[in-house]
């Protein structure tokens, strides 16, 4: 198995730019997430789908993010506009189960993301 | 709030055991995972506790105490690819929402 893939690895744009991050999950898995790192504020949880219906989006910073799973396969976390405060690491997980519990979490290997 | 806190930073021995403590608060609780993250990759699983006790998994062994709010990640015979960061993270509610900790980035020196 491929695990997640997230595309691009890394990112470097300018403010006001629109940002598109993209996450294919492994085959069979239920359940996506979104987390972004960073050394202040550690692994925050954005968003989280079951089935591809988004559950939670308390953790979406503002409306310039906006997060989609239009099918099992695929899920995209946009940016539009970008600003230097969004500068961190972007990881999406999946797990086999709707409730993720006990079922542990499958990383990506995250996107590096640099707004200038 | 959903507070997990853990140690900032550790530094241990090669071949010495390590013990890294995590408090959460208990309200919803649903179960406790640690994870393993090197520097620039992805966290990897290392153990879930849903019962109070210890969990074994060869060198590494991962206690829950529910009512304390309380759990601690022991690795014992260290290694030096054991230096990376550890995060705490709990499950609340059953909506499966897995919080994470700030981590303790644990430093083994020969």
């Amino acid at each position: 198995d491929a695990g997640v893939i997230q595309s691009p690895r890394h990112e470097v744009t300018e403010m006001g730019q629109e940002v598109t991050l993209r996450c294919k999950p492994i085959s069979g898995h239920n359940s996506l997430f979104w987390y972004r790192q960073t050394m202040m504020r550690g692994l925050e949880l954005l968003i989280y789908f079951n089935n591809n219906v988004p559950i939670d989006d308390s953790g979406m910073p503002e409306d310039r993010f906006s997060a989609k799973m239009p099918n099992a396969s695929f899920s995209t976390l946009k940016i539009q506009p970008s600003e230097p405060r969004d500068s961190a690491v972007y990881f999406c997980a999946s797990s086999p189960g709707v409730k993720a519990r006990r079922e542990k979490l499958f990383f990506g290997s995250g996107t590096q993301l640099s707004v200038l | 709030g959903q507070n997990i806190d853990q140690p900032t930073e550790m530094t241990a021995t090669e071949g010495a055991i390590v013990q890294i403590n995590c408090t959460y608060q208990t309200s919803g609780f649903n179960g406790l995972f640690w994870y393993q993250q090197h520097a620039g990759e992805a966290p990897t699983f290392l153990s879930y506790n849903v019962l109070d006790g210890l969990e074994e998994k060869g060198r590494f062994s991962s206690f829950l105490s529910r009512s304390k709010g309380y759990s601690y990640l022991l690795l014992k015979e260290l290694q030096m690819k054991d230096s990376a960061s550890y995060l705490c993270a709990v499950i609340y509610n059953q909506g499966g929402k897995l919080i994470f900790g700030q981590g303790t980035e644990l430093s083994v020196k020969p």
